[in-house]
């Protein structure tokens, strides 16, 4: 079965400092990977996807993720954070059949002045 | 901006309601579900359809059932709503494609007291 770990529940970071968010996941082929942020009260939005190809894919508002398949790892970074980037940050990883989407439990990021 | 809608966005409402979460999209999507999330989880299916007069239950065990009588409109339905309801729903939208990335409504909390 399809799963996806994020073992960072909450990041703290200084506004202009570098960002990365983890994510693993379990798949047994290809995997289509995506990442989502959620700002408070709101759904969630997508950032960047990641089907095949270049390893590295550039999302919107800065972010991109790179994909390893030997580490089944599929982290988000962003090199420099703003404020705005405050929010929770979900990974995504959908199955086989495109069914269904598996999502980790999130990473709250706290972007301090 | 949101191409999918859902109304309303905060409930509070005694045990034993009837209560309809509505969601709407504009995109003509075939494919929509129903999320329920909590905090600190990942989000879970709980139902989905692709398409008129389909509709599917997803992983998680719901009370809920849902109907696609139109494509643009996806509501879900509690007859008795009991405390254990008490979550944000979201619900979502995408293409028919394998793969295609999920377009999020803002959600519904709803409190069940």
């Amino acid at each position: 079965a399809q799963s996806v770990t994020q073992p960072d529940i909450h990041i703290t970071v200084s506004e202009g400092a570098s960002l990365e968010l983890r994510c693993n996941y379990s798949y047994g082929a290809t995997p289509y990977l995506f990442w989502y942020v959620q700002s408070p009260g709101q759904g969630l939005q997508l950032l960047l996807k990641y089907f095949s190809g270049d390893t590295l894919v550039q999302g919107i508002k800065g972010f991109e993720a790179e994909f390893k398949r030997s580490q089944s790892s599929f982290n988000l970074r962003k090199p420099s954070v703003h404020w705005s980037d405050a929010a929770e940050y979900f990974c995504a990883v959908v199955s086989n059949t495109g069914n269904q989407f598996y999502f980790g439990t999130g990473t709250s990021l706290t972007v301090i002045p | 901006e949101a191409d999918i809608y859902q109304t309303p966005r905060y409930l509070v409402i005694g045990t034993g309601k009837k209560i309809t979460l509505e969601c709407s999209q504009t995109m003509g999507h075939d494919k929509m579900y129903w999320y329920q999330q909590d905090p600190g989880m990942e989000l879970h299916l709980i139902h989905y359809s692709y398409g008129v007069n389909s509709t599917e239950k997803g992983d998680l065990s719901s009370e809920s059932t849902v109907s696609r009588i139109r494509t643009e409109h996806f509501p879900l339905t509690l007859e008795s709503a009991r405390p254990s309801h008490t979550s944000q729903y979201l619900c979502a939208s995408s293409e028919p494609e394998y793969n295609s990335p999920l377009h999020f409504g803002n959600g519904t909390r709803l409190t069940v007291t």
